[in-house]
């Protein structure tokens, strides 16, 4: 397994300004990921981090708005942009283990609170 | 474009009781999981299904996958109230080599003394 934490756990932010969330990882992983879940709701993938690679996008998130570094194997960060109130969701990242058992560990997340 | 659905969405159990969940999902993948979510926490894996016919049990749960129905259930036997939770189903739809999950809708379970 992998032990992953993410700052800052929590926070609340104003229209229009941006937060960048931090992903660290206790080992090193090929695998990133990083995702949105919206009260009450389900998990939808924003994006697949690499670690020397652009971040792959899924359909209707992009990289001005959700732009995402990968400097190294163990860290990822996350960036909200020009923020608004529907951008309130809880942010989490995960990770997959190189050479199986091929499931995502995720992190403890990030409650973001636009305002 | 792979959907996952699960049913029940919600589902509140006398404890004791037996109940399954279930998860369909559209296109062809034989990797899927299941994770718990306590409510204000984040996801833990509880089981990972990786070939038709699978099933693993771990205490009062019990999951399977048969991936020509592409169907996966999370069986309840005998539930008590600490299984009070959201689950959840993944499904990897992605070519081997990169890894992507589609969550199903999640199904909030209320385990009643």
């Amino acid at each position: 397994s992998a032990v992953i934490s993410q700052k800052p756990s929590r926070d609340i932010c104003q229209r229009g300004t941006s937060l960048t969330i931090q992903c660290q990882v206790d080992s090193q992983v090929t695998m990133m990921f990083w995702y949105r879940q919206q009260p009450g709701q389900s998990l939808t993938l924003i994006a697949t981090a690499n670690q020397g690679s652009e971040a792959t996008y899924e359909s209707g998130f992009v990289i001005d708005k959700f732009p995402i570094s990968r400097p190294n194997l163990t860290f990822s960060t996350l960036t909200v942009s020009n923020m608004s109130p529907e951008d309130s969701s809880i942010y989490l990242c995960s990770v997959e283990l190189a050479g199986g058992p091929y499931e995502q560990y995720f992190g403890p997340g990030t409650r973001l609170t636009v305002t | 474009e792979l959907k996952v659905e699960q049913n029940p969405l919600f589902l509140s159990m006398q404890e004791g009781k037996n109940y399954t969940i279930y998860c369909n999902y559209s296109t062809t993948s034989d990797r899927l999981y299941w994770y718990r979510q306590d409510p204000g926490k984040s996801l833990e894996s509880l089981f990972v299904l990786l070939s038709n016919g699978a099933v693993k049990q771990e205490g009062r749960l019990m999951a399977s996958l048969d991936t020509k129905a592409r169907l996966s259930t999370l069986h309840i036997t005998a539930a008590v109230h600490d299984l009070s939770a959201t689950y959840f189903c993944a499904v990897d739809s992605s070519p081997s080599g990169t890894y992507k999950y589609i969550f199903g809708t999640g199904t909030r379970l209320k385990v009643l003394a």
